[in-house]
């Protein structure tokens, strides 16, 4: 069993729709939380970055951690064409030290 | 402010060679970490560098090893490449664990 599990998608939505994704994990030690999304023939880039159980918000994007449950989720609302890309979901037991478990991504169409 | 920076971005290479991989981190991060991504395995950690110490290992063969340099700049070096080295590789920096920033990668093609 991986320890980070993501369903691989793919996820098609039309265009304005609210998009969610989800990540369980099975390693209770994990304590800080990411979103990145990748580009096809890019890096992934970070979108969201949390510690702590709850909600975060940037723009259009939510993270949502639950750590009782093991379970993390990002939220896109409105979203556009340009938010078609994969996304990963990763996390690490430590801060201090640059260690991250990723899932597998989910690939994402939005449809205009 | 430049992002991380890897070289080359794409290398073709024979089984049996091998390969070295360069990676120049975001201006004062001290954190330099290196993935491998395949479309089987997904992002899978190889190591992390930290003020020129390896900090952290995954589990990949011995032929796999890094470095990292006094200004920070990372290579990662892989002897006698097998075909299933072929991967997308990239570089992560971060200021000294954290929020990680990742490079365009280097994929690296053998045959």
């Amino acid at each position: 069993q991986k320890e980070v599990e993501q369903d691989p998608g793919p996820l098609s939505v039309p265009e304005g729709a609210i998009v969610s994704l989800n990540c369980t994990y099975s390693n209770s030690a994990f304590q800080y939380f990411m979103w990145y999304r990748q580009y096809s023939r890019k890096g992934p880039e970070l979108l969201m970055y949390t510690y702590s159980s709850g909600n975060k918000e940037d723009g259009r994007f939510t993270a949502q951690v639950d750590k009782s449950s093991k379970y993390i989720s990002l939220f896109i609302r409105d979203s556009q064409p340009s938010d078609s890309a994969t996304y990963l979901c990763a996390m690490s037991v430590s801060e201090g030290a640059q260690k991250l478990v990723f899932g597998q991504g989910t690939r994402l169409t939005i449809n205009p | 402010k430049a992002g991380v920076t890897q070289t080359p971005r794409y290398l073709i290479k024979t089984r049996g060679q091998q390969v070295t991989l360069s990676c120049s981190p975001i201006s004062g991060h001290r954190s330099v970490s290196w993935y491998q991504q395949t479309p089987g395995q997904g992002l899978q950690f190889l190591f992390e560098y930290f003020s020129e110490t390896q900090r952290n290992k995954g589990n990949f063969p011995g032929r796999f090893s890094g470095r990292q340099f006094s200004n920070s700049r990372s290579e990662m070096n892989v002897s006698t490449l097998e075909l299933g080295d072929s991967a997308l590789y990239l570089c992560a920096s971060s200021l000294w664990g954290g929020e990680a920033f990742f490079g365009q990668g280097t994929r690296l093609t053998v045959v």
